[in-house]
């Protein structure tokens, strides 16, 4: 057990749809790391933030937000969902910011878009 | 294009034997994360290299900066070590991470 919490461990939803999905970090982490794994485009980082301020950038669609809360959980939300986005999203969090931090990975939110 | 490349993508081996795995990359990176998925999912972060080697139990890691390369070593394999094995890196520019394809490990008893 990582102390990376996230939830729903699963969602189906549909084409179209809005979803939110919501990280705990462990306690003391100040950074949040979002992930998105799929099939045939593997893993992707999407996006950093730390002690409540965006960090870094990755691919993230346009159509995807994150924030990160003053308690320092995150939420990622997910927009005019496509089959697509199907995919398994991670959440990690770290002590600080740095790139030489470990991460702790969550167990991941599985997201199927029918 | 990935900017992280794996190999090899699958491997079989018999419990025992000593394994590598390899990730080159192609710019200057800050850090280099070995990161280990296991059938159910999960992921568990084994070894994060600046520079030079690291070993934990059985597992050891390298990175040589200047030919932009590194291997994570797995001594005396069990089949409890059958997972994806995949390799990250952050580049200093950007500060965004970069995934290799993973590496599909499985030992037979």
């Amino acid at each position: 057990d990582s102390g990376v919490t996230q939830t729903p461990k699963h969602l189906i939803t549909a084409t179209g749809q809005r979803v939110t999905l919501r990280c705990s970090p462990r306690s003391g982490d100040l950074s949040v790391y979002w992930y998105q794994q799929s099939l045939d485009q593997g893993l992707q980082f999407l996006i950093q933030y730390y002690n409540g301020e965006e960090r870094a950038k990755g691919n993230i669609l346009e159509r995807f937000s994150a924030q990160q809360f003053p308690d320092l959980h995150s939420e990622l939300n997910l927009s005019s969902l496509e089959l697509g986005d199907s995919a398994l999203y991670f959440c990690a969090s770290s002590g600080l910011a740095g790139p030489t931090d470990t991460q702790y990975f969550g167990p991941g939110t599985r997201l199927t878009v029918l | 294009k990935n900017e992280v490349e794996q190999s090899p993508q699958n491997l079989t081996a018999q419990e025992g034997e000593f394994i590598t795995i390899n990730c080159s990359y192609s710019v200057g990176i800050s850090a280099l994360h070995w990161l280990q998925q296991h059938p159910g999912g999960g992921i568990v972060s084994l070894f994060m290299l600046s520079s030079g080697k690291k070993k934990h139990g059985r597992l050891i890691a390298t990175i040589n900066i200047q030919e932009k390369h590194s291997s994570l070593h797995i001594t005396a394999s069990h089949p409890r070590d059958s997972a994806v094995y995949i390799c990250a890196v952050r580049y200093i520019f950007g500060n965004q991470f970069y995934f290799g394809t993973g590496t599909s490990l499985t030992v037979i008893p």
